[in-house]
C-alpha cells in the first residue's frame, strides 16, 4: 500500500530536549516536504527536499532542521524545541512538486 | 506576494446544496493549484487540481473554477452531502521554485 508513515503520531517533550520525527515514504517520490498546522493559519511549510541529499528552507524553517540521506526518508529535527513549536506536523511526498502530495497522518508535539 | 487568501472561514450548507470556497493570489508565477480535503485525525488529501491554462475542471460533484485575470480561484462542490464536511485547503505552487504554498483552509459544515 502507497503510504507516507510518520512517527510518532503523538509527542509531549520539554523545552530543550532534542526530537526526531520520522518520515518515510514507499512511492519513490522525489519530492517530500514537512508542513506545521496550526488554527487560523493553515499548512504552512517548514523544509522541503527535491531529491536525495538536496533540501531548502520553506516559509517557517526557523528552529528546525531537516536531512534526505536516502530517498525514501526525510526526518524533521528539533535541535532545541520551544514552546511555540506546539503544534501538528505533516510529512508529504509527491513525485515533483506540482503533483498530487500524499501526506501522513500527522503527528502532534506538544513542548511544556 | 507569495500568500494564498482563503475565504470564508468557515461555512455551512444544507445537504443538496452547492459550497463555494474562494482563494485569491498576487504571484503570476504560480502554475499549479491543488485542493486538499482534510477529515479530524487524518492527513490532507488532494481532491482536485488545475493548471492556469484551462478555466474549469470538473471530478463528480467537485469543480475548480479559475479566473487567471482575476488571479482568483474556486472550489464548488454541489449537491453537498454530510460526508463531505471536512476543512478545505487550496494551495499554490511554482514549479520552478519547489515552494507549497496553502491558504488557512475552510471548515465546511454539511447539516444532514
Amino acid at each position: 500500500e502507497a503510504q507516507v508513515t510518520q512517527n510518532p503520531r503523538y509527542l509531549i517533550t520539554v523545552t530543550g530536549k532534542k526530537l526526531t520525527v520520522t518520515c518515510s515514504q514507499n512511492m519513490n517520490h522525489e519530492y517530500m516536504s514537512w508542513y506545521r498546522q496550526d488554527p487560523g493559519l493553515g499548512l504552512r511549510q517548514i523544509y522541503y527536499s527535491m531529491n536525495v541529499e538536496v533540501t531548502d528552507k520553506g516559509d517557517v524553517p526557523e528552529g528546525y532542521k531537516v536531512s534526505r540521506k536516502e530517498k525514501r526518508n526525510f526526518p524533521l529535527i528539533l535541535e532545541s524545541p520551544s514552546p511555540n513549536q506546539t503544534s501538528l506536523y505533516f510529512c508529504a511526498s509527491s513525485w515533483t512538486v506540482a503533483a498530487e502530495a500524499f501526506f501522513g497522518q500527522g503527528t502532534r508535539l506538544t513542548v511544556v | 506576494q507569495q500568500q494564498v487568501k482563503q475565504s470564508p472561514q468557515s461555512l455551512i450548507v444544507q445537504k443538496g446544496g452547492i459550497s463555494i470556497i474562494n482563494c485569491a493570489y498576487e504571484n503570476t508565477a504560480f502554475d499549479y493549484f491543488p485542493w486538499y480535503q482534510q477529515f479530524p485525525g487524518k492527513g490532507p488529501a488532494l481532491l482536485i487540481a488545475i493548471r492556469p491554462d484551462v478555466s474549469e475542471k470538473k471530478e463528480g460533484r467537485f469543480t475548480i473554477s479559475f479566473n487567471k485575470s482575476a488571479k482568483q480561484f474556486s472550489l464548488h462542490i454541489m449537491d453537498s452531502q454530510p460526508g463531505d464536511s471536512a476543512t478545505y485547503f487550496c494551495a499554490a505552487i511554482t514549479s520552478g521554485t519547489y515552494k507549497y504554498i496553502f491558504g488557512t483552509g475552510t471548515r465546511l459544515k454539511v447539516l444532514a
